[in-house]
């Protein structure tokens, strides 16, 4: 079946513009999750979602960094006023569920340069 | 707070020549401890789950195992596609985040 699915692939934009990232789960997942890989750096957990709301936003790095999820599905992250070190790959992830130990499953991500 | 920390950082291998790659974990309260590999390019694929100390899982030449500090990937005579950057991640059961808290993965190169 389909994986998540996320887009755009790449993303070049100046320093100072907003960007939007959008994030298509599996079909079932409920709970949805987003991570950032700098280069060099381990994955790093931003904010997940459990339906359409976000318990958790304590990974967000600033706020510039925002999330919404409508429908219980499709989820966009959005970075306002965007920064060189904002450059880094946005993973998304869904599972079944949280908090019951289900598996993330991973998206290619969006490998975001801000030049 | 959470820690992961995996060891080597990279790994080169002949093909056939079996190694363990260790992850160290630092966690109030362990929900869950996950192993995921990782092609360029492309996002981090699931592997295994492994939940209490004592337990492995085996899935072709790879084998995961759990103690209560610290997890091992066992690869039995790799082939050269099992070249990729292996990832463990933790997931804690406190109520905070459940997001997991990743290491920086183990860069494996298994030459022919």
């Amino acid at each position: 079946g389909a994986g998540v699915s996320q887009s755009p692939s790449n993303k070049v934009t100046e320093k100072g513009k907003d960007v939007e990232l959008r994030c298509d789960p599996i079909s079932g997942h409920t709970a949805l999750y987003w991570y950032r890989q700098s280069l060099g750096q381990g994955l790093e957990f931003l904010i997940y979602f459990q339906g359409n709301s976000a318990p958790d936003k304590s990974g967000l790095p600033s706020d510039r960094f925002s999330a919404e999820r409508t429908g219980g599905s499709v989820s966009t992250l959005t970075i306002q006023r965007t920064q060189q070190e904002d450059s880094a790959v946005y993973l998304c992830a869904s599972s079944l569920a949280a908090r019951n130990n289900q598996p993330q499953h991973f998206g290619d991500g969006t490998r975001l340069s801000i030049l | 707070e959470d820690q992961v920390t995996q060891s080597p950082e990279a790994l080169r291998l002949q093909e056939g020549e079996s190694s363990s790659l260790n992850c160290s974990y630092t966690v109030s309260g362990l929900r869950g401890l996950f192993w995921y590999r990782q092609d360029p390019g492309k996002g981090p694929e699931f592997l295994f789950t492994l939940y209490s100390a004592g337990e492995e899982k085996e899935k072709e030449r790879l084998k995961a195992t759990l103690t209560k500090k610290e997890s091992f990937l066992h690869i039995t005579a790799p082939k050269p596609e099992d070249s990729a950057t292996y990832l463990c991640a933790v997931q804690a059961s406190g109520g905070g985040a459940d997001g997991l808290t990743f290491g920086k993965g183990t860069h494996l190169i298994i030459q022919p």
